[in-house]
């Protein structure tokens, strides 16, 4: 089975500086989907950004960049010009490319905590 | 406005009694799943369903049920065989099981057991 690492519960970073969350998972799999959700106070899980394991470039969304080393199986997160809005929890996600039971399902980081000082 | 809509937000319940929380979407997607937020465990899944009349267990069935009787609607049913069943529970969708899969939240529903 397939497992998601957080291991950073809490970072904290000034507003205008940048900050990496740290991701890593474990499969056996070469076809798979990795996913960074961001959970705001309101509870509403939003996707910040996606990347897909075939592809060797790092997906970038604006202010939001990941660090995608698939032989270290590591998937970190960097927010860029951090803003008070980018405070909350956010969650590492893997998703299975194959087929079979296991389509379609995310498994879940912990969630690391993030607070923005101004 | 597509989305989806949870209901309720907020619910008590004595032990012993079941309930039922709602999930509705009109994102015409065909996968949809209920998951489980409990603070320091991240998000755990209980059901799913790729299709109508179709679900499977998630890795934290056990105490709940579920229909998928249309499309729209994936109710479900916190048993009192769950041992703990206060928690936070997030509804999901997705356009089909397949593709790059990414999820579609609602805005949750809070259970507390009194």
């Amino acid at each position: 089975a397939q497992t998601v690492t957080q291991s950073q519960p809490e970072m904290s970073v000034q507003e205008a500086e940048t900050v990496t969350l740290s991701c890593t998972y474990d499969t056996s799999e070469s076809d798979y989907y990795l996913f960074w959700y961001k959970q705001p106070p309101s509870r509403q899980m939003i996707l910040v950004i996606r990347q897909e394991a075939y592809k060797q470039q790092n997906a970038t969304e604006n202010r939001f960049s990941v660090n995608f080393q698939k032989a270290a199986k590591s998937f970190s997160l960097k927010i860029s010009d951090s803003q008070l809005g980018d405070a909350a929890m956010y969650f590492c996600a893997y998703r299975s490319g194959a087929g079979g039971t296991s389509y379609g399902k995310l498994t879940f980081g912990q969630g690391t905590i993030l607070t923005v000082h101004p | 406005d597509g989305g989806i809509t949870q209901s309720p937000k907020y619910l008590f319940r004595k032990e012993g009694q079941n309930v039922t929380l709602s999930c509705e979407q009109n994102l015409n997607h065909d996968a949809m799943y209920w998951y489980r937020q409990d603070p320091g465990q991240g998000l755990r899944l209980i059901y799913y369903s790729q299709i109508v009349n179709d679900f499977q267990k998630g890795d934290i069935a056990e105490g709940y049920s579920v229909s998928r009787e249309k499309k729209e609607s994936f109710p479900l049913t916190v048993t009192s065989a769950q041992k703990n069943p206060t928690a936070f529970y997030l509804c999901a969708s997705s356009k089909d099981a397949g593709g790059t899969g990414e999820l579609f939240f609602g805005e949750g529903s809070r259970l507390t057991v009194l």
